[in-house]
């Protein structure tokens, strides 16, 4: 079990440009999350995915931004023509969601992040 | 949109002391978690309260929970200048079937050796 892993972990490009970016989940996880986070704020929710089927886009996520899983397992998080506003760390996370007592009570696991830097 | 509001936002205090961190949230919830933030790296899980559970510990972690209040506490006993970093409250609605979270602005605790 090696976690969630994330690439690249730093991202510098010009406005306008296209970017993507990669997310590893633990093997087993078959729940996928995209967050954005700026500094000194909580993460927010942007997308996730239960195997390959995207089941939630919060508002945040606008046209330009597309998330992927086509395998169910790893995923992609693609940004078109960046603006400075979307300057952010990209965190994923996985999980494994278990029943307790009718409810799905599960932790998240984070990998590291990607933080773009939009110039 | 942020779920709720943690106080202090900081706090600085020496090695050996407690700290306390408050959540407050708006909706009611499923769970409410607890995560810690090193500063540039992701989130790591610190514990899960359910909402029919009032009090949980894990090692020299207290969480508690009031539903009534929609109040959560986490508190860290005999800290340890390791323990610096952001702590986030993270909240689960028990009409989401996804497990998303929702998280707080986060307390940056610093202790000093």
């Amino acid at each position: 079990d090696t976690g969630v892993s994330q690439n690249p972990r730093h991202k510098i490009t010009k406005r306008g440009q296209n970017v993507t970016f990669r997310c590893d989940p633990i093997s087993e996880h078959n729940r996928l999350y995209w967050y954005r986070q700026t500094l000194g704020q909580g993460p927010e929710f942007l997308t996730y995915f239960q195997n390959e089927a995207q089941l939630e886009k919060s508002r945040l996520l606008s046209d330009r931004f597309s998330a992927e899983r086509p395998k169910g397992s790893f995923s992609t998080l693609e940004i078109q023509r960046t603006e400075q506003g979307d300057s952010a760390m990209y965190l994923c996370a996985s999980s494994s969601a278990k029943r307790y007592k009718g409810r799905i009570n599960e932790k998240l696991f984070f990998g590291s992040g990607t933080q773009l830097s939009v110039l | 949109s942020q779920q709720g509001e943690e106080d202090p936002q900081a706090l600085s205090i020496q090695e050996g002391e407690n700290a306390t961190m408050n959540c407050s949230y708006k909706t009611s919830i499923n769970n409410l978690q607890w995560y810690r933030q090193n500063s540039g790296r992701g989130l790591v899980h610190l514990i899960l309260i359910r909402s029919n559970e009032r009090e949980k510990h894990s090692g020299r972690l207290r969480v508690t929970l009031d539903t009534s209040k929609k109040s959560s506490s986490l508190l860290i006993t005999a800290s340890r200048a390791a323990d610096t970093a952001s702590y986030f409250c993270a909240t689960v609605s028990p009409y989401n079937q996804g497990g998303k979270l929702i998280f707080g602005q986060g307390t940056e605790l610093s202790v000093k050796p």
